[in-house]
């Protein structure tokens, strides 16, 4: 069974300083994983994903992450944070496992960054 | 193109009542997954719905149910509802041909349960 911990329930920044957002997976097969973030009172968007092609993967407003199977890893950074990155970040793997399994998700618990200026 | 909308926003029932929960996905997209989100168990898959068809289900009692419309659109329902209920009911949509693992999600339905 695929899942996804995130070690971090909450990370605290300051503005122009970077962060890094950490989250450990757990697969019996090569997994794809996400990076998804729900702003207050909003649904979630999809920052980037990982699917077997380049293992340092660039998402939408300055973040990337770096998928490492010899330390199951795949934890998110962005050289500055802006105070607008004050959100909830979830790590997510998809559940292929079973029956279809098309657009399962499996969210970690999720993290949430304080940017402060 | 208009996101994934969901209706209504913000609820309130009491226990033992029904409830549905009604998402538009984005327009040309026929897969509409629905996700329950509480802060005790975090966000959890319902079922998925691909043309009309459930292609994929969680692990949640009989109580919680679903359906698709030709159009896309989606239902989903939970009967006899429970304190524990209490949650924002995610849906999102996609392509669905295709896995992808995008989802594009709505702003969600708060439902209170009394």
């Amino acid at each position: 069974a695929q899942s996804v911990t995130q070690l971090d329930s909450h990370v605290s920044v300051s503005e122009g300083t970077p962060v890094l957002l950490r989250c450990n997976y757990s697969s019996s097969y090569s997994p794809s994983l996400f990076w998804y973030v729900q702003h207050p009172n909003k649904g979630l968007q999809l920052l980037l994903k990982y699917t077997s092609a380049a293992t340092l993967v660039k998402g939408i407003n300055g973040f990337e992450a770096e998928f490492k199977k010899s330390e199951t890893s795949f934890h998110l950074t962005k050289p500055s944070a802006h105070m607008s990155d004050a959100a909830e970040y979830f790590c997510v793997v998809s559940d292929r496992a079973g029956a279809g399994g098309y657009n399962k998700l499996i969210f970690g618990a999720g993290t949430r960054l304080a940017v402060h200026p | 193109k208009a996101g994934v909308t969901q209706t209504p926003r913000y609820l309130i029932k009491t226990r033992g009542q029904q409830v549905t929960l009604s998402c538009s996905p984005i327009s040309g997209h026929r897969s509409v997954s629905w996700y329950q989100q509480t802060p005790g168990q975090g966000l959890q898959f319902l079922f998925e719905y691909f043309s009309e068809t459930q292609r994929n289900k969680g692990n949640f009692p009989g109580r919680f149910s679903g359906r698709q419309f030709s159009n896309s659109r989606s239902e989903m329902n939970v009967s006899t509802l429970e304190l524990g209920d209490s949650a924002l009911y995610l849906c999102a949509s996609s392509s669905g041909t295709y896995y992808t693992g995008e989802l594009f999600f709505g702003e969600g339905s708060r439902l209170t349960v009394l």
